[in-house]
């Protein structure tokens, strides 16, 4: 059974601060992994997809990462600002259907 | 581009009723996804819709049912609720059999009373 588990649930940080959340899993099989953005009381929004072949993707301010052989991915902000506070998921994705998703950690960018 | 769209945003229902949710996946998509998120809880897969079949299924009881229409848009119905059925649900689309990312609607906020 597919475990993702993200540790810390929840950091603060300074504005300004480059940080990295993590993600790790227990089946990496062939997946792609996609980091979410949520609001609170709102839906997921799409940050980065990592498909099974590839290493890392960048957007902006954010980079994600995958290693297969050790079962984690990071998601690397830069210069975090008071509006990159939210909720951040990693969920892998398969190949037709059942995508797990971790718990999330909850940041707090402090201006 | 019209996004996915959910409906409705909020609903309160009683224990024992029954409720049904909508989804419209995203322009050029095919498959929609449903997930139950709990508050402080990752999503929980439902099930799964292509080809107007459900695909996959995840551990959720037979009170849990869907369908999915010819213009690809969903429906999540739930029959008999419980208390612990008041959560969040999401509605994902994706395009194909494949891998290809999901893009999420804003929620339907369900509370059992």
């Amino acid at each position: 059974k597919q475990e993702v588990t993200q540790i810390p649930a929840a950091l603060s940080v300074p504005e300004g601060e480059n940080l990295v959340l993590n993600c790790s899993f227990t089946d990496s099989a062939i997946y792609n992994l996609q980091w979410f953005r949520q609001d609170p009381g709102k839906g997921l929004t799409s940050l980065l997809l990592i498909q099974s072949s590839q290493r890392e993707q960048t957007s902006g301010r954010l980079n994600a990462s995958l290693d297969k052989s050790s079962g984690r991915s990071t998601l690397y902000i830069a210069a975090s600002q008071p509006g990159d506070s939210a909720t951040y998921l990693c969920a892998l994705i398969p190949n037709a259907g059942k995508s797990t998703f971790g718990d999330g950690t909850t940041l707090t960018v402090k201006p | 581009d019209a996004g996915v769209t959910q409906s409705p945003t909020h609903l309160i229902k009683t224990r024992g009723q029954q409720v049904t949710l909508r989804c419209s996946p995203k322009s050029g998509h095919d498959t929609v996804s449903w997930y139950q998120q709990a508050l402080g809880q990752g999503p929980q897969f439902i099930f799964q819709y292509y080809e107007e079949e459900e695909r996959q299924r995840g551990n959720f009881p037979d009170r849990f049912s869907g369908h999915q229409f010819p213009n690809y848009s969903s429906e999540l119905n739930v029959n008999a609720l419980l208390l612990g059925d008041s959560a969040l649900y999401l509605c994902a689309s994706s395009l194909g059999q494949g891998d290809s990312p999901l893009h999420f609607g804003n929620g339907t906020r369900l509370t059992v009373t």
